[in-house]
């Protein structure tokens, strides 16, 4: 089991281009989370997927969007990407409450 | 609303000494409380975690923690801190709608040889 995948690892961007954070988990989960995390706030939950098909938001949407593909995959997308997006970015699937977390994205917004 | 509070940014202990991080939570119901810990570059790994029944849990690496309902705390305590224990701590409360987590700021945790 490789568990929760993110690709890519580090990724920088100029402002104003688009990119697309790739998550995938091979435990059946039917939950499924984006999170950025900054120095000194914790993660903060930018959306969620319940299930295959449902999406919402979390504390901090804007300037994302997401796509739940399938069960297996959750895709994250920055439209038009500012600074205030550089931030590393986790990924998590979970059943039953327990979440298991990706390696992280590091994305740099210059 | 759900809100969890690490009182302590950083604490730096002796090899050895024991640990104790604390957790403050906000929670209208039974929560589900979870402590994870995140080495340098790496993901989340939960460390243990309370839904119910015994309030003293244990967890891997030697980790426990306690529930008190009446403090509203969920402190993670180690007897014997490891040089290989010096990490982030994140403490976590859920509902029990779709599992979201709120997590806390984070404790950094380093270990003096």
């Amino acid at each position: 089991n490789a568990g929760v995948t993110q690709t890519p690892k580090f990724q920088v961007l100029k402002t104003g281009q688009s990119m697309t954070l790739q998550c995938a988990q091979d435990m059946n989960h039917n939950s499924m989370y984006w999170y950025r995390q900054d120095p000194g706030m914790g993660l903060r939950l930018i959306y969620y997927s319940a299930s295959e098909g449902t999406t919402d938001k979390g504390e901090v949407p804007n300037g994302y969007n997401v796509s739940r593909l399938n069960k297996r995959e959750f895709s994250l997308r920055l439209e038009s990407a500012a600074p205030s997006q550089t931030s590393v970015y986790f990924c998590a699937s979970s059943e039953i409450n327990e979440q298991y977390f990706g390696p992280g994205t590091r994305l740099t917004v210059t | 609303a759900q809100s969890v509070t690490q009182p302590d940014i950083h604490i730096t202990v002796s090899e050895g000494a024991s640990l104790e991080l604390r957790c403050n939570y906000s929670y209208g119901a039974t929560p589900y409380l979870f402590w994870y810990v995140q080495s340098p570059g790496q993901g989340l790994q939960l460390l243990l975690k309370y839904f119910s029944g015994d309030t003293l849990v244990q967890g891997i690496k030697g980790f426990e923690a306690e529930f008190k309902r009446s403090q509203s705390s969920f402190n993670l305590r180690k007897p014997s801190v490891h040089w290989s224990d010096a990490a982030e701590y994140f403490c976590a409360v859920s509902n029990t709608n779709a599992g979201k987590s709120t997590f806390g700021d984070g404790t950094t945790l380093t270990v003096k040889p």
